[in-house]
């Protein structure tokens, strides 16, 4: 069965440093994965998304992630944080085998400070 | 292009009551996801239809909860009677390709169970 693990409930980071929110996942398939946002009191929205072509993805509002496949992994990464940034991400696993019926991890908290 | 609706925004019941809640998705976009998400956590897939078909509804509660999505397009999704421990945000997506193009969310209606 399909399950994604974020490895951490909260990341602080200062304004203009970089971000790392870290993602792992387990599937017995190839599997699409993906990164939501969702800010306070709003939707969730699409930021990127992996569907076996290139192995870094880039996404809106200067994140991007990188697929490894050796090591299960997913981060998401931006160079530079912004105080608009700071909001819950998502991480998402979905392969053929459940039918692309997607799996969220528990979220990140990113903290951005000035 | 219209986003996903969904109604009511907010709704507080008292246990054992019964509540609806619609949800319009994006025009076209066969695939449709209602998802709980509990203060904290991420969202929890409860039913995802395929047109008017049930693709996966393992983790719907249906001693209380049921769904429909009758004609393909808007659907409903019915508690009866409430508990306590279904409060929560309900989340509606929809999705043209989940394994290619990710889903588009509505904005949610939050329940509170007295």
């Amino acid at each position: 069965a399909q399950s994604v693990t974020q490895l951490d409930s909260h990341v602080s980071v200062s304004e203009g440093t970089p971000v790392l929110l870290r993602c792992n996942y387990s599937s017995s398939y190839s599997p699409s994965l993906f990164w939501y946002v969702q800010h306070p009191n709003k939707g969730l929205q699409l930021l990127l998304k992996y569907t076996s072509a290139a192995t870094l993805v880039k996404g809106i509002n200067g994140f991007e992630a990188e697929f490894k496949k050796s090591e299960t992994s997913f981060h998401l990464t931006k160079p530079s944080a912004h105080m608009s940034d700071a909001a819950e991400y998502f991480c998402v696993v979905s392969d053929i085998r459940g039918s692309y019926i997607p799996t969220f991890g528990r979220g990140t908290s990113l903290i951005v400070h000035p | 292009e219209a986003g996903v609706a969904q109604s009511p925004r907010y709704k507080i019941i008292e246990k054992r009551q019964s509540v609806a809640f619609w949800c319009n998705p994006i025009s076209g976009h066969a695939t449709l996801y209602w998802y709980q998400q509990i203060l904290g956590q991420g969202p929890k897939l409860l039913i995802q239809f395929q047109n008017n078909g049930v693709v996966d509804d393992s983790q719907l509660p249906k001693d209380r909860f049921s769904a429909e999505r009758l004609k393909g397009v808007d659907s409903t999704l019915k508690i009866q009677p409430a508990k306590l421990e279904d409060s929560a945000v309900y989340l509606c997506a929809s999705s043209l390709d989940p394994q290619d193009l990710g889903q588009f969310f509505g904005p949610g209606t939050r329940l509170t169970v007295l």
